[in-house]
């Protein structure tokens, strides 16, 4: 069974730069997360997908964050523009609902 | 809001010792609990998921116990290895299908 696939790896960008991370879950996993851990912190949850309709947003910066998952499967996440306290790993996973969740590798993102 | 807390921050141990990891967390009102592990500059890799109606549950070293009334659970590593070295975090799903993750315990273990 392949794992969740998060692209890209790394990404340096400058301040007020855009970026856009890309995700695909594991086929028949319904719902979807985006977490940004910043370094010695745990994972923290920006947004919750069930299908392709969001069920929990509330901790997203939407004045410079947006994601959206097209279809019921892949997602993107945007920063735009970004600051320097963006720079984080940003994770994504997914689930069966209400189950174990399975995470990707992580984008790490440096904002300079 | 729920909190979820983990101690110690980092343990160091030598090889094939007992080890105790533990996580709390402030709302009872929990839906599940998991123990995942976190290898440097990687993803977390799901270790074990105690329902809320669960007292503990076993895989192979480990064994994580969750006392929901008391707030606490705990991640019991037996004979450890130099190979368990990683940060180990917990995560709550609460009744309102949130998400909330301790900062983890980085584990060293020394041959």
């Amino acid at each position: 069974e392949a794992g969740v696939a998060q692209s890209p790896r790394y990404k340096i960008i400058e301040k007020r730069q855009s970026v856009a991370f890309w995700c695909n879950p594991i086929s028949g996993h319904a719902t979807l997360y985006w977490y940004q851990q910043i370094l010695g912190q745990g994972p923290k949850l920006l947004i919750q997908f069930q299908n392709n309709g969001v069920v929990d947003d509330s901790q997203l910066p939407k004045d410079r964050f947006s994601a959206e998952r097209l279809k019921g499967v892949d997602s993107t996440l945007k920063i735009q523009p970004a600051k320097l306290e963006d720079s984080a790993v940003y994770l994504c996973a997914s689930s069966l609902r209400w189950q174990t969740q399975y995470f990707g590798p992580g984008t790490r993102l440096l904002v300079l | 809001k729920q909190e979820v807390t983990q101690i110690p921050a980092a343990l160091s141990v030598p090889e094939g010792e007992n080890l105790v990891l533990n996580c709390s967390f402030t709302d009872s009102a929990i839906y599940n609990l998991q123990w995942f592990r976190q290898d440097p500059g990687k993803g977390l890799t799901s270790l074990l998921l105690i329902q809320s109606s669960q007292r503990e549950q076993t895989s192979g070293r480990l064994n994580a116990s969750l006392d929901k009334s008391s707030g606490r659970s705990t991640l019991y590593i037996a004979a450890s290895q130099p190979g368990d070295s990683a940060t180990y975090l917990c995560a709550v799903l609460s009744n309102f299908n949130k998400f909330y993750f301790g900062s983890g315990t980085k584990l060293n273990v020394k041959p």
